[in-house]
């Protein structure tokens, strides 16, 4: 079946615009999380929602990020006023089932931000 | 989660078997070993996890120590497709659904 899918693969913006990230999880899936990848940087968290419950937000580095994440299924991934600093690869995973299990984390192949 | 600690990088040659170790001294009794890799330009992908016991599949084998302190992952006969990061990641065994801690992984470079 269909795999993770994010859009757009690419997007370029000046400093202090808005952005908009989209992610289409694999059908089914409950859990979805974001993810960043800064150059030369590794993996860092920034936000996942499981099913109804309140979204972990713990991992946004300010209040210019946020996510929401509609019906369960697609979330868009919001950055207000873009910085330099906020250029890097976003990616966005998806799990299957809740607590309990050990479940895999499918992820799809991330948007390239750049701001300049 | 508890810390890993990998090699930055590793070389193999192409057809070869790769051993990539993970040390995990802090490991508790609960947390499971998994392996994540990702391919250039690509996000990251689902090798291989385990609790205690060796584990195979059709991608990779997990081979853990008897003290569960270290882990190595094997591949069988590297080719150039497997050129990627490699991370080893603890998750708590209750931890279903929770993100995934990266560290920096060890570059493995296959050469033909």
């Amino acid at each position: 079946g269909a795999g993770v899918s994010q859009s757009p693969s690419n997007k370029v913006t000046e400093k202090g615009k808005d952005v908009e990230l989209r992610c289409d999880p694999i059908s089914g899936h409950t859990a979805l999380y974001w993810y960043r990848q800064s150059l030369g940087q590794g993996l860092e968290f920034l936000i996942y929602f499981q099913g109804n419950s309140a979204p972990d937000k713990s991992g946004l580095p300010s209040d210019r990020f946020s996510a929401e994440r509609t019906g369960g299924s697609v979330s868009t991934l919001t950055i207000q006023r873009t910085q330099q600093e906020d250029s890097a690869v976003y990616l966005c995973a998806s799990s299957l089932r809740t607590k309990g299990h050990q479940e895999t984390q499918y992820f799809g192949p991330g948007t390239r931000l750049l701001v300049l | 989660d508890a810390k890993t600690t990998q090699p930055n990088s590793m070389e193999s040659n192409e057809e070869e078997p790769v051993h990539l170790p993970c040390n995990h001294s802090t490991i508790s009794g609960t947390d499971y070993i998994h392996w994540y890799r990702q391919l250039p330009s690509q996000g990251p992908e689902y090798v291989i996890h385990g609790l205690t016991s060796n584990v195979n599949n059709r991608m990779a084998s997990l081979a853990i120590a008897e003290d569960r302190k270290s882990s190595t992952l094997i591949l069988h006969r590297a080719t150039l497709r497997d050129a990627a990061v490699y991370y080893c990641i603890l998750r708590a065994g209750n931890s279903g659904n929770t993100p995934l801690v990266f560290g920096k992984g060890t570059r493995l470079s296959v050469i033909a």
